[in-house]
């Protein structure tokens, strides 16, 4: 089963307005990261955020990472048509054979020009 | 560019065959992940490799099976294909077993 699960599954928005996605997840990590697809295409990289970090920021974007709760959260500012695409969260998740990687299900993104 | 290359892009087979897709990391990169993402879903962990070794296994069907050669390239065999096979098959890559992945563009895996 997926380990984490991002919530909205959709989100609809209109250029220039933030957009905020969560992520549950249900075992201990390592990091937690998140990640963009366009649509068909390979997920880019876009934030990392490691088990004893709370918050971080990378240009547009501001995640941050809970762990007494097992969530996180992406707000992209200032949103632009460009962003619109799938956003994944991704726990980087040790296990006794090795760390496991595991994506959630995504939150579709669509910015209205 | 990511710097992980797969090859093919795109493979129409029909159902009971067997594909191989292929994968090469990034230079320096010594693991290797596998993903299956269907229509519109998440991406599925089916296995991960270090320096050659299997490190992780997810949801991986016994029909398919993958290895890390010593050049650091990887495969992943599918066979007795099924319809619900069809799938884009991602292969990512990363320095350690941790840490940021770089993902292909993926193979486009469709079984008519």
């Amino acid at each position: 089963s997926q380990q984490g699960e991002e919530d909205p599954q959709a989100l609809s928005i209109q250029e220039g307005e933030n957009a905020t996605m969560n992520c549950s997840y249900k075992t201990s990590i390592n990091n937690l990261q998140w990640y963009r697809q366009n649509s068909g295409r390979g997920l880019v990289h876009l934030i990392l955020i490691r088990s004893n970090e709370r918050e971080k920021h990378s240009g547009r974007l501001r995640v941050t990472l809970d762990t007494s709760k097992k969530s996180s959260s992406l707000l992209i500012t200032a949103s632009r048509a460009a962003d619109t695409a799938s956003y994944f969260c991704a726990t980087d998740t040790p296990s006794n054979t090795g760390n496991q990687f595991y994506f959630g299900t995504g939150t579709s993104l669509t910015v209205i020009p | 560019d990511s710097g992980v290359t797969q090859t093919p892009k795109h493979l129409i087979t029909a159902t009971g065959q067997r594909v191989t897709l292929r994968c090469s990391p990034r230079s320096g990169d010594l693991s290797v992940y596998w993903y299956q993402q269907s229509l519109d879903q998440g991406l599925q962990f089916l296995i991960q490799y270090y320096n050659g070794e299997e490190r992780a296994k997810g949801n991986i069907l016994e029909r398919f099976s993958a290895q890390q050669f010593p050049d650091l390239h990887s495969e992943l065999n599918l066979s007795s294909l099924e319809l619900g096979d069809s799938a884009l098959y991602f292969c990512a890559s990363s320095v350690q077993f941790s840490g940021q992945a770089f993902f292909g563009q993926g193979t486009r895996l469709t079984v008519v």
